[in-house]
């Protein structure tokens, strides 16, 4: 079974520049998962799907952070204007929805942003 | 989601069991014990989680004591592979549950 695919792995752009990460989850995964992993620091939520719909974008800077799931598969996760302190490691994961699926979710391998 | 609490680090020499306490101490009657680990350069990946019984996989058992305000998440034979940051979370066991992840214990194995 292929696990979620993020791409690309590593890019590096100047500051005001925009990016764009993509992510493909387990197949059959109706939720998905948008968090951002600071070095030193756990991941932090940043969306979350059911299907299409973003469900929790709390924690979503939207005043240069977009995302969407058309589809309710793969997601993109946008960035613009990119500033310095946005370079990090974006995670993608995904989970099962079920009356009890456990909620256990599964972890891509992460985009590594450096932006100068 | 209730707040965990974790040491920073922890060493373990290779062979040994790895004993990786979390403190829990609010957590509420319908949140679940979750593990995950995060070897360097990867995404986090589970490895068990539990709501009040002690829970055995084929990567580790988790401990939760009786009053469920902390857990010990132990990895029988330590491997260096298993060098990793771990995290305890602590969340309702369905998507809508917010996975808060700490900053983790880094456990070194050693040979």
């Amino acid at each position: 079974e292929a696990g979620v695919v993020q791409s690309p792995r590593y890019k590096i752009i100047e500051k005001k520049q925009p990016v764009a990460f993509w992510c493909n989850p387990i197949s059959g995964h109706n939720t998905l998962y948008w968090y951002l992993q600071n070095l030193g620091q756990g991941p932090e939520l940043l969306i979350r799907y059911e299907n299409e719909e973003a469900v929790d974008d709390s924690q979503l800077p939207k005043d240069r952070f977009s995302a969407e799931r058309l589809k309710g598969v793969d997601s993109t996760l946008k960035i613009q204007p990119a500033e310095l302190g946005d370079s990090a490691v974006y995670l993608c994961a995904s989970s099962l929805r079920g009356s009890f699926s456990g909620g256990e979710q599964f972890f891509g391998p992460g985009t590594r942003l450096t932006v100068l | 989601d209730a707040k965990t609490t974790q040491p920073t680090s922890m060493d373990c020499a290779e062979g040994r069991a790895a004993n990786l306490p979390c403190n829990h101490s609010t957590i509420s009657g319908n949140e679940y014990v979750y593990w995950y680990r995060q070897i360097h350069s990867q995404g986090p990946q589970y490895i068990i989680h539990g709501l009040k019984n002690n829970e055995t996989n084929e990567m580790a058992s988790l401990i939760i004591t009786e009053d469920r305000k902390s857990s010990t998440l132990i990895l029988p034979h330590a491997t260096l592979r298993d060098t990793a940051v771990y995290y305890c979370i602590v969340r309702v066991a369905t998507n809508a549950g917010k996975s808060t992840f700490g900053d983790g214990t880094t456990l070194t194995v050693k040979p």
